[in-house]
């Protein structure tokens, strides 16, 4: 199994600009995650979906990031204007079904907005 | 609401000593327990769970307990490794939502 796919894995950008991250899930797995991981606030679930619909996007920080998942198998997740606040590690996981929970995580998107 | 709260770091710790990270939570139901570890610029992997009151996890020599009566998941391990630096995190999920992570523990150990 190839795990969770994140692209790209590094991504530099100006303010102001528009960017777009990647991910493809896990096969099989009905729920999706994004989370945004900074030195001063940790790890923070943005949002997420199950079977392809979003189910919690209150740590969505404002309008200027939108998530969408058009399948099972791709999920994007966009800022645009970007900032450099956002700046961060943005990582995706995936979940099947049953007992336990657990996540498998990507290996993440580091962004840099200058 | 939910929340998972760890010992701060760094932890730093001689190779072959014993490993304590711990993690305590508040949940109002039943939920599953993670740990969860990070090696430098990488994703976060899982290490171990448990998902009732009194399960033991454990995986690559390290050890955790459910323990309901005192809400925690204390990660342990005998004897670290200079490989076993990373930052570990515990977390909680419960009833399939989205995990709830603690802030991380960073633990660095010298050969």
């Amino acid at each position: 199994d190839a795990g969770v796919i994140q692209s790209p894995r590094h991504e530099v950008t100006e303010m102001g600009q528009e960017v777009t991250l990647r991910c493809k899930p896990i096969s099989g797995h009905n729920s999706l995650f994004w989370y945004r991981q900074t030195m001063m606030r940790g790890l923070e679930l943005l949002i997420y979906f199950n079977n392809n619909v979003p189910i919690d996007d209150s740590g969505m920080p404002e309008d200027r990031f939108s998530a969408k998942m058009p399948n099972a198998s791709f999920s994007t997740l966009k800022i645009q204007p970007s900032e450099p606040r956002d700046s961060a590690v943005y990582f995706c996981a995936s979940r099947g079904q049953g007992a336990g929970y657990e996540q498998y995580f990507g290996p993440g998107t580091r962004l840099t907005v200058t | 609401g939910d929340s998972v709260t760890q010992m701060e770091g760094p932890v730093t710790l001689s190779e072959e000593a014993f490993l304590t990270i711990n993690c305590t939570y508040t949940a109002t139901g039943y939920p599953s327990l993670f740990w969860y570890v990070q090696y430098p610029g990488e994703g976060l992997q899982l290490l171990l769970k448990a998902t009732k009151a009194d399960d033991k996890g454990s995986n690559k020599g390290f050890e955790a307990t459910y323990r309901k009566e005192t809400t925690s998941f204390h990660l342990e391990k005998g004897s670290v490794q200079v490989s076993d630096s990373a930052v570990y995190f515990c977390a909680l999920s419960e009833a399939g939502t989205a995990l709830i992570f603690g802030k991380g523990t960073t633990l660095s150990v010298s050969s």
